[in-house]
């Protein structure tokens, strides 16, 4: 059964706080996805990475950056956590093919008070 | 302009009737479409996948393409209270390993 965990489903920080979201799947897949997601936007891509140690920024990069050491794991980190920041975050992942389906993790709800 | 854009309802229909989803995309190039799901407090599963080659059916799903208006759509027929949920268009624009999501469109369906 194919598996996306994200490390913590709720978090609640304070703003200025360096907040890390991880992410693992354990399908070997090359990709892998930040979006987050708000009401009446929809999933908004953060960053990318196609590869290990390769990464590439998404549609709304910025206050966020992201490391990739090994192939199953790929970190979310907020700097310095603003309240505009406070969001679900989902890690999906999926084989390197254009048609590749998405695998998306349970979600992370991040609070910045 | 948003890359796709969907109404984002919600759209109530009884059960056993039809639900219909439409989806636009900017990008005249895009190649790939699909649709995901997504219960309320889960997240987003694959249910459709449409390719420039003709339309698709899946049990009680089916998607149509029309390259030539730019859109999408999603029939789901024989509504059931369990097609309750957000239907999720997503687009690869660029024919890259990215998809640009829309909003989405919440249906109810009720018994």
């Amino acid at each position: 059964d194919v598996k996306v965990t994200q490390s913590s489903r709720y978090l609640v920080k304070r703003t200025g706080e360096k907040v890390f979201l991880e992410c693992v799947q354990d399908m070997d897949h090359e990709n892998m996805f930040w979006y987050r997601q708000d009401p009446g936007l929809g999933l908004r891509l953060i960053y990318f990475s196609y590869d290990v140690k390769m990464k590439e920024k998404g549609d709304i990069p910025e206050g966020y950056s992201v490391s990739r050491e090994k192939k199953e794991r790929f970190s979310l980190i907020l700097e310095s956590a603003s309240t505009n920041q406070t969001s679900m975050y989902l890690c999906a992942s999926k084989v390197a093919t254009n048609t590749g389906e998405l695998f998306f993790g349970e979600g992370s709800r991040l609070t910045v008070l | 302009q948003k890359e796709v854009e969907q109404n984002s309802g919600p759209l109530s229909v009884p059960e056993g009737a039809i639900a219909s989803l439409n989806c636009t995309y900017s990008d005249r190039g895009s190649q790939s479409f699909f649709w995901y799901r997504q219960y309320s407090g889960k997240s987003p599963e694959l249910i459709m996948s449409i390719y420039p080659n003709g339309d698709k059916e899946d049990g009680r799903f089916t998607a149509q393409l029309n390259k030539a208006s730019q859109y999408v759509s999603l029939l789901i027929r024989d509504s059931q209270p369990s097609d309750s949920a957000t239907y999720l268009c997503a687009v690869n624009p660029r024919d890259d390993y990215k998809l640009s999501f829309g909003a989405g469109t919440t249906v109810t369906v009720r018994a």
